[in-house]
C-alpha cells in the first residue's frame, strides 16, 4: 500500500484480555518502530526492528507486552492481560531514509 | 538517555501573528525532526533537520537547529487558522544502530480569528 496500515483502528477490550495490533509497513521498508501515544501526551518508544530482528524493546512496558516480526515486513504488537492503563493509541512507523511515516494508530480502550 | 523539551505546551495565537515554538535536547542527537498533528490523527512529517545551523521552511512554517545548543526552533509567520495542530518535536539519539527516537510533549497550537 502507499502507507504503513494498522488495524485494528479501533479497539475495546476487557480488563484481562489479551489484544493483538497489526501494522502493515511500507513495503521494502527495513526499520519499523512502535510507539505508545497516551491521551495528551507524545508518543513514548516501545519497540523497533530491523528486518526480523528486534534490535531495542526498552521501552516495553512490562512482560505482558510482545512484538514479533517474523517475516521482516507486516508485524504485530500483542498485549497480554490488558489492564486499564494500557489504554492508549498505539502507533506503528517504518522508515527509509531520513524519514519515518506513522500509522493511523490503533485506538486502544481497556474497560 | 536523550530527554527533550519543548515549550510552550499551549500556544493560542491571532491569525496573522508570529510565533516561535522551542524544543531542547539533553545530549547528542544525530537528527531532528517536527511533526504535526491533528486530533484524532496520526504524525504528520513536516522536517527533518540533519546538521547544526540547517534551516527548512515549508509555507508559513520553519525549522532550524543548532547543535552547539541543543536547541531547535518552529516559527510560525503570520499564523492562518488552518495551522491550529499539535506539534512535537523528536530527537534520534546517536546510538548506532538504534534508530528510535525520543519525542516532546508536544505544543498545542491554536489560531484564534
Amino acid at each position: 500500500g502507499a502507507g504503513v496500515s494498522q488495524s485494528p483502528r479501533y479497539k475495546v477490550a476487557k480488563r484481562g484480555q489479551d489484544v493483538a495490533l497489526r501494522c502493515d509497513p511500507i513495503s521494502g521498508h527495513v526499520s519499523l518502530f512502535w510507539y505508545q501515544q497516551a491521551l495528551g501526551q507524545g508518543p513514548e518508544f516501545l519497540t523497533y526492528f530491523q528486518n526480523e530482528a528486534q534490535l531495542d524493546k526498552s521501552g516495553l512496558p512490562s512482560d505482558r507486552f510482545f512484538a514479533e516480526r517474523p517475516e521482516g515486513s507486516v508485524s504485530t504488537l500483542k498485549i497480554q492481560r490488558t489492564q486499564q492503563e494500557d489504554s492508549a493509541v498505539y502507533l506503528c512507523a517504518s522508515r527509509v531514509g531520513n524519514t519515518i511515516y506513522f500509522g493511523e494508530g490503533s485506538w486502544l480502550t481497556v474497560v | 538517555e536523550l530527554k527533550v523539551e519543548q515549550n510552550p505546551l499551549f500556544l493560542s495565537m491571532q491569525e496573522g501573528k508570529n510565533y516561535t515554538i522551542y524544543c531542547n535536547y539533553s545530549t547528542t542527537s544525530d537528527r531532528l525532526y517536527w511533526y504535526r498533528q491533528d486530533p484524532g490523527k496520526s504524525l504528520e512529517s513536516l522536517f527533518v533537520l540533519l546538521s547544526n545551523g540547517a534551516v527548512k521552511q515549508e509555507g508559513r512554517l520553519m525549522a532550524s537547529l543548532d547543535t552547539k545548543a541543543r536547541l531547535s526552533t518552529l516559527h510560525i509567520t503570520a499564523a492562518v487558522h488552518d495551522l491550529s495542530a499539535t506539534y512535537f518535536c523528536a530527537g534520534e539519539a546517536s546510538n548506532f544502530g538504534n534508530e528510535k527516537l525520543t519525542f516532546g510533549t508536544g505544543t498545542r497550537l491554536t489560531i484564534i480569528p
